[in-house]
């Protein structure tokens, strides 16, 4: 299975703070159709994930364009410019490239 | 407005079967793949194991492909998840997805004798 280690596990920010969180593979994510289906979820307390990037850098829907996906083969990063209360939560990464899907261990967010 | 609703978990004896279920409704249901995947309690999420849109292919996590079925009634909108031979280890709380980009509130299931 590919492994996804996410770093850092926790994050304690202030708010309007930009913030980044890595995510890496263990195997190149690039699917024989060349798209790198590579995802990242929020989930907020209580709440039920969220998709929040989807294949590296597309933001969906509804998502502020305060968040922004990179990265390729086996390396990403999702940044969130200017942080807001309502991004507090857990982030995800997600790869949906090679079976059986898998995901990152979280990164809690937090308020400092 | 695209909604998951799952039914269906509960109180389960170790070794007894559950069948889960996700009501689908703001989109075409027919015409998407969808998962499930379950949330331990310590937060960990693993991938389940999805079925095509007509309900003709379904790929699994090999750890549960044995015990774990998921299908299909597109005619009623809705999504399953049929557990068999239930452990501690499954207890957590599933989730249906529209491949990952709309998720339901999930539906938590405990295994305990």
């Amino acid at each position: 299975d590919v492994v996804m280690t996410q770093t850092p596990p926790s994050l304690s920010v202030a708010i309007g703070q930009s913030v980044s969180i890595s995510c890496k593979s263990s195997q190149s994510l690039v699917y024989s159709d060349g798209k790198t289906y590579l995802h990242w979820l929020l989930q907020s307390p209580g709440q039920s994930p969220k998709l929040l990037i989807y294949q590296v850098s597309n933001l969906g829907s509804g998502v502020p364009d305060r968040f922004s996906g990179t990265g390729s083969q086996k390396d990403f990063t999702l940044k969130i410019s200017r942080v807001e209360a309502e991004d507090l939560g857990v982030y995800y990464c997600v790869q949906a490239t090679h079976f059986p899907y898998t995901f990152g261990a979280g990164t809690k967010l937090e308020l400092k | 407005e695209v909604q998951l609703v799952e039914s269906g978990g509960g109180l389960v004896q170790p070794g007894a079967s559950l069948k889960l279920s996700c009501v689908a409704s703001g989109f075409t249901f027919s015409d998407y793949w969808m998962s499930w995947v379950r949330q331990t309690p310590g937060k960990t999420m693993e991938w389940i194991g999805d079925i095509k849109y007509d309900g003709s292919y379904t790929n699994y996590a090999p750890s549960l492909k044995n015990r774990f079925t998921i299908s299909r009634d597109n005619a009623k909108s809705t999504l399953y998840l049929q557990m068999s031979n239930v452990r501690s280890e499954d207890t957590a709380t599933y989730y249906c997805t529209r491949v990952m980009g709309a998720w339901g509130q999930g539906a938590s299931v405990t295994v305990s004798s």
